[in-house]
């Protein structure tokens, strides 16, 4: 899987949008970006993934740029319970018959503050 | 749908003692995976289990870590014995299967913290 470079933590103010960078330089064409967060005391827990267009769901919207080298996760009204560490991770897709494991890495501590 | 579920949630153990950590799995998931978290990093790959059969355990120390998915379900790892480097959160996660099933990918437990005196 490709590495990817996370700032180790960021502060936002409640209520405004949570923009949260990464770096994949060295990703692949078949890589999806994923992101998970964890919230103290609990598990990892999904938030959104895509490939190369823009997605957005209930929770948040990924913005992948054109090279594919970098995203920024867009949390568009930060709550206090979006404090968590959130983890950008690349890896191949849902394309079926290969074993696709997530690797974390230190992820960056968004801190909403009020 | 009812979440993958870990006990015990804590669990404080002298070195050199054993000790053991239980994962259920969401239902119909074949897929399980054991995590250790050590305080301020990211989760770390242990062992991963496709139904009952081992299908990637290269970063377990098998020297004191074990883990078993008899009948494909639930799973146990175990530790013999334990050192205080062990000291860290266990988290069981589970998928539909080794590609990550759904869009939604792996559903974590909330975990085992384990502490090591």
């Amino acid at each position: 899987d490709a590495k990817t470079t996370q700032p180790p933590s960021m502060d936002c103010a409640e209520g405004r949008a949570a923009n949260l960078p990464c770096n994949h330089s060295t990703i692949s064409g078949n890589e999806y970006v994923y992101w998970y967060r964890q919230i103290h005391s609990q598990g990892p827990q999904y938030i959104i993934h895509g490939l190369k267009n823009n997605e957005t769901n209930e929770m948040a919207s990924l913005i992948i740029t054109e090279d594919r080298k970098s995203s920024t996760l867009i949390l568009p009204h930060a709550t206090l319970r979006d404090t968590a560490v959130y983890y950008c991770i690349v890896r191949v897709g849902n394309s079926g018959g290969s074993n696709y494991k997530l690797t974390f890495g230190k992820g960056t501590l968004l801190t909403v503050n009020p | 749908e009812a979440g993958v579920a870990q006990s015990p949630r804590y669990k404080i153990i002298e070195k050199r003692q054993s000790v053991a950590f239980w994962c259920n799995p969401i239902s119909g998931h074949a897929t399980l995976y054991w995590y250790q978290q050590i305080l301020g990093q990211g989760p770390k790959l242990l062992i991963q289990f496709q139904n009952n059969g081992v299908v990637d355990d290269s970063q377990l120390p098998k020297d004191r870590f074990s883990a078993e998915r008899l009948k494909g379900v639930d799973s146990t790892l175990k530790i013999q014995p334990a050192k205080l480097e062990d000291s860290a959160v266990y988290l069981c996660a589970s998928s539909l299967n080794m590609a990550g099933g759904t869009n939604y990918g792996y559903t974590f437990g909330s975990g085992t913290r384990l502490t090591v005196v």
